[in-house]
């Protein structure tokens, strides 16, 4: 059974940072694509930030140059780490798996972390 | 243009059908994809490459496309499809920036 786990969610101040991370398990991690989505209070989703099987990283203009992807395989594991935070990404943030070694869709998803961003 | 957009709501009868659009220029060359996500849980996907079910989804649950248009069709409406609907492409370049549509909140009357 594929699972994904967030962890890492927290409350911080405006310019502050934070690691977000995402245990998973029920597969060959390294063969699949991962993604990060968010979906602010109220709002719709909206698509973070991707890494293929290979390490190739992709960011939403909204997050270039502050967020930065990666993944352990040898660990399971996906992490998000967001620096010069900003209200408008106060979120759940939510791990998702691609089907492929590439995101073009999503199979499974987490249950999603909160991350709120205020003083 | 970068965007899908989903109409912000539909009402639907139960046992009446529901239709759920969306539009955009990438759907013209990409494939849609649609998830259903109820309050507090994570989103599932319904329906991929405009019309396929994945495994364990109803068979009420159908996709359609035409030209820049998808629509997900649920047939005969139930209390539990009450939730917000999402479609999702890829951007015009294949993969990239991965888009998502406002959503489509599907209330059952």
């Amino acid at each position: 059974e594929v699972q994904l786990l967030e962890s890492g969610g927290d409350l911080v101040q405006p310019g502050g940072s934070l690691r977000l991370s995402c245990a998973a398990s029920g597969f060959t991690f390294s063969s699949y694509a991962m993604s990060w989505v968010r979906q602010a209070p109220g709002k719709g989703l909206e698509w973070v930030s991707a890494i293929s099987g290979g390490g190739t990283t992709h960011y939403a203009d909204s997050v270039k140059g502050r967020f930065t992807i990666s993944r352990d395989n040898s660990k399971n594991t996906l992490f998000l780490q967001m620096n010069s935070l900003r209200a408008e990404d106060t979120a759940v943030y939510y791990c998702a798996k691609a089907p492929y070694t590439a995101i073009v869709f999503f199979d499974y998803w987490g249950q999603g972390t909160l991350v709120t961003v205020s003083s | 243009s970068f965007e899908l957009t989903q109409p912000p709501s539909v009402s639907v009868s139960p046992g009446q059908p529901a239709r759920i659009t969306c539009s955009g220029d990438a759907l013209a060359k990409q494939y849609a994809y649609w998830y259903q996500q109820k309050p507090g849980q994570a989103p599932v996907l319904m329906i991929s490459k405009d019309s396929e079910r994945p495994s364990g989804i109803p068979e009420r649950f159908s996709g359609s496309s035409s030209g820049t248009t998808v629509t997900l069709t649920i047939s005969g409406v139930q209390a539990e499809d009450e939730a917000d609907y999402y479609c999702q492409s890829a951007g015009s370049s294949g993969t990239y920036p991965v888009l998502f549509g406002g959503g489509t909140k599907v209330t059952v009357l």
